[in-house]
């Protein structure tokens, strides 16, 4: 079965500083991994999506994740926090039937 | 282009009530999919539908039902309700069956339930 792990629930981050938010993954084939953004009171908006292309891919609002088969990790990165970025963050992995199994979830709390 | 509309956004039941839960997806998708997120359990997959079929169904008791209509809107059911059914219940829409395939979910900013 498809699962994904976040390693961290909390992340805390100065404005302007680097995000990093990490994800494991375990897929008996090649996954379709995603990460999606909740902020609060609001329904989830998806970030960026990992289908068997580039390995490093560009999501929204400047973030990215890299794919790594070898380490089955998918960390979502953003160069310079910002304020707004605050929100909670899921990755998540798609089985073969299309069913998305969601991790935890990582709390981004974002300091000025 | 209007996003994925749910109704009612709040609402307080006691237990052993019945609650329906309305989804409008977003215009020209036929896929709709709901989830359950609770602060213990995170988001949990309820079922998906796709062109009034259901496509994929989670773990859940048999209380948890739903269904889609021709027009692609959706509703969900639960039938006696426990107090661990509090939770915020989010549907999703997305143009093909499966988010895999397509992948991308639109979700509506959920409808949160009060059990007492």
């Amino acid at each position: 079965a498809q699962s994904v792990t976040q390693l961290d629930s909390h992340v805390s981050v100065s404005e302007g500083t680097p995000v990093l938010l990490r994800c494991n993954y375990s897929s008996s084939y090649s996954p379709s991994l995603f990460w999606y953004v909740q902020h609060p009171n609001k329904g989830l908006q998806l970030l960026l999506k990992y289908t068997s292309a580039a390995t490093l891919v560009k999501g929204i609002n400047g973030f990215e994740a890299e794919f790594k088969k070898s380490e089955t990790s998918f960390h979502l990165t953003k160069p310079s926090a910002h304020m707004s970025d605050a929100a909670e963050y899921f990755c998540v992995v798609s089985d073969l039937l299309g069913k998305l199994v969601f991790g935890a979830g990582t709390i981004l709390r974002v300091k000025s | 282009k209007a996003g994925v509309t749910q109704t009612p956004r709040y609402l307080i039941k006691t237990r052993g009530q019945q609650v329906t839960l309305s989804c409008s997806p977003i215009s020209g998708h036929r896929s709709v999919s709901w989830y359950q997120q609770t602060p213990g359990q995170g988001l949990q997959f309820l079922f998906e539908y796709f062109s009034e079929t259901q496509r994929n169904k989670g773990n859940f008791p048999g209380r948890f039902s739903g269904r889609q209509f021709s027009n692609s809107r959706s509703e969900m059911n639960v039938s006696t309700l426990e107090l661990g059914d509090s939770a915020l219940y989010l549907c999703a829409s997305s143009l093909g069956s499966g988010g895999r395939q397509t992948g991308e979910l639109f979700f509506g900013e959920g409808s949160r339930l009060t059990v007492l």
